[in-house]
């Protein structure tokens, strides 16, 4: 069984340009949520997506938005980026039916200039 | 709304010693609970949650937690800490339904002293 997994670990990006994360949902889960961390916080929860529809959203503005894909992986996408979005984004699985638990990926670190 | 407040930021402790990372919520609703590790430059890892039950949880590295629903409390507890245990600890809760969307707290930094 895969864990969640996320690509690119690392990024740079500079204000103004547009960025796509990417998530592989653990094997059996049909849920991807979407947090933000910023350095010394705790992580906030963006968007979740279940079964290729958004199923709760965050205190995001629009140009935050995502994707699921019917193998349940999932994107997130930034555009206009602004400084203050230079964090960890945390993508997090589950099986929406059957179990309460998120499962975490490793995250990947954006950094704006 | 939920909110999520972690009593101490950060927590000092003596290897083999025992400690309790606090944590308080708040909600007007019933929430399930959950504490998650994260270890530098990792992603989160979940240690224990109560769901219902037992108000005495048991997770993952010796572990355990107490849910006292009239304290609004989940503190988090190891009777005898090791270096590998150093690590930003993280209590969070979210509602019975609906989106399974997680509100954390600020986090507790561990910090392991031989």
């Amino acid at each position: 069984e895969t864990g969640v997994t996320q690509s690119p670990t690392h990024l740079i990006k500079t204000r103004g340009q547009q960025v796509t994360l990417r998530c592989s949902s653990q094997s059996g889960h049909n849920t991807v949520s979407w947090y933000q961390q910023a350095l010394g916080q705790g992580p906030q929860f963006i968007f979740q997506y279940y079964r290729e529809e958004e199923n709760g959203r965050g205190n995001f503005p629009p140009r935050f938005s995502g994707l699921q894909f019917p193998n349940y992986s999932s994107e997130l996408n930034v555009n206009a980026l602004e400084l203050d979005d230079s964090a960890l984004y945390l993508c997090a699985s589950s099986q929406k039916e059957s179990s309460e638990t998120q499962y975490f990926g490793p995250g990947t670190r954006l950094l704006v200039l | 709304a939920q909110s999520v407040t972690q009593l101490d930021s950060q927590v000092p402790v003596f290897e083999e010693a025992p400690v309790e990372l606090r944590c308080n919520y708040s909600s007007s609703v019933s929430v399930y609970l959950f504490w998650y590790v994260q270890y530098p430059n990792q992603g989160l890892q979940l240690l224990l949650k109560y769901l219902s039950g037992s108000t005495l949880v048991k997770g993952i590295n010796g572990f355990e937690a107490e849910f006292n629903k009239s304290q609004t409390s989940f503190h988090l507890r190891k009777p005898s800490v090791h270096i590998s245990d150093t690590a930003e600890y993280f209590c969070a809760v979210r509602t019975l339904g609906g989106a399974q969307k997680l509100v954390f707290g600020q986090g507790t930094r561990l910090t392991i002293n031989p």
